[in-house]
C-alpha cells in the first residue's frame, strides 16, 4: 500500500506570495492532520480534516488555510508569505479521527523556503 | 492544553548499548502516546505507540514504559546499531485531540 505523499517536495516563494501544498493519504484513511516542522518550534499541529471537514485548529493565523476533497486529498494554502513561514510542511494520514484508528502516518513534507 | 516535554535534546550512545529517552505530559485526560522516528530529508515514522490502559508495550528492540501517575513516559532500545540515529519524537493526545509533540531527541549511535 502506498504511504502518504506530498507535492510538491520543495518550493522556494517571494514575502507576499501565496501557496498551495498538496496531500494524498494512505489509500482508505480518511482524517488528514497538516503540521509545521521548524527548527526553533519544532511540531506544531495547523488542522486537522476528516471527511471534507475541518476538526481541530491549530494556533495559527488566518493566512493559513486547507480543505480536505471527496478522495481524502487534502490541500493546505498560507497566503501573503512571510520569512517566517520557511519550513516543512508535513500531512499525517489516519483512518479515523478518533479512536483506536488514530495512529497517524507522515508523507515526507514540503520544505517551503520565503526569500 | 497539553504540554510534552522531551529529555534529553541530544544523545550518544556507543553501538550496542541501550538508549532511553523521557518524556512528561501535563494533560491527566491524554490517553494516547506516539513515539516516531525521523531521519534526515524524510518524515516522522511511528515507531511504536502505547495506550494509557497498558503499562509497557514491546516490538523487538524498542519498548515503551508508561507511568500515569506521574505523567511520564518513555523509550527504551536496546543493543542500538548505527541505523537507529535519527531524530526521536514523543507526542502525546487524548485520543480525539491533535497530536501534541516534544521538542525531539538527537541520537547518535557511534559505531
Amino acid at each position: 500500500k502506498a504511504g502518504v505523499t506530498q507535492t510538491p517536495r520543495y518550493l522556494i516563494k517571494t514575502r507576499g506570495q501565496q501557496v498551495t501544498l498538496s496531500c494524498s493519504p494512505i489509500s482508505g484513511h480518511r482524517s488528514v492532520s497538516w503540521y509545521q516542522q521548524t527548527p526553533g518550534q519544532g511540531l506544531q499541529f495547523l488542522f486537522e480534516y476528516f471527511s471534507e471537514t475541518q476538526r481541530n485548529k491549530g494556533n495559527f493565523p488566518g493566512r493559513f488555510s486547507g480543505r480536505q476533497f471527496s478522495n481524502s486529498r487534502s490541500e493546505m494554502n498560507v497566503s501573503t508569505l512571510e520569512l517566517g513561514d520557511s519550513a516543512l510542511y508535513l500531512c499525517a494520514s489516519s483512518l479515523a479521527s478518533s479512536g483506536s484508528q488514530r495512529e497517524q502516518y507522515f508523507g515526507p513534507g514540503t520544505r517551503l523556503t520565503v526569500t | 492544553g497539553e504540554n510534552v516535554e522531551q529529555h534529553p535534546s541530544t544523545l550518544s550512545v556507543q553501538e550496542g548499548d541501550s538508549a532511553v529517552i523521557k518524556c512528561t505530559y501535563s494533560d491527566s485526560a491524554s490517553n494516547y502516546f506516539p513515539w516516531y522516528k525521523q531521519e534526515l530529508g524524510k518524515g516522522p515514522q511511528l515507531i511504536i505507540d502505547i495506550r494509557s490502559n497498558v503499562g509497557e508495550k514491546k516490538d523487538q528492540r524498542i519498548a515503551v514504559t508508561l507511568n500515569k501517575t506521574a505523567k511520564h513516559f518513555s523509550l527504551h532500545i536496546t543493543e542500538t546499531q548505527p541505523e537507529d540515529s535519527a531524530v526521536y519524537f514523543c507526542a502525546a493526545s487524548r485520543g480525539n485531540t491533535p497530536l501534541v509533540f516534544g521538542k525531539g531527541t538527537r541520537l547518535s549511535v557511534i559505531a
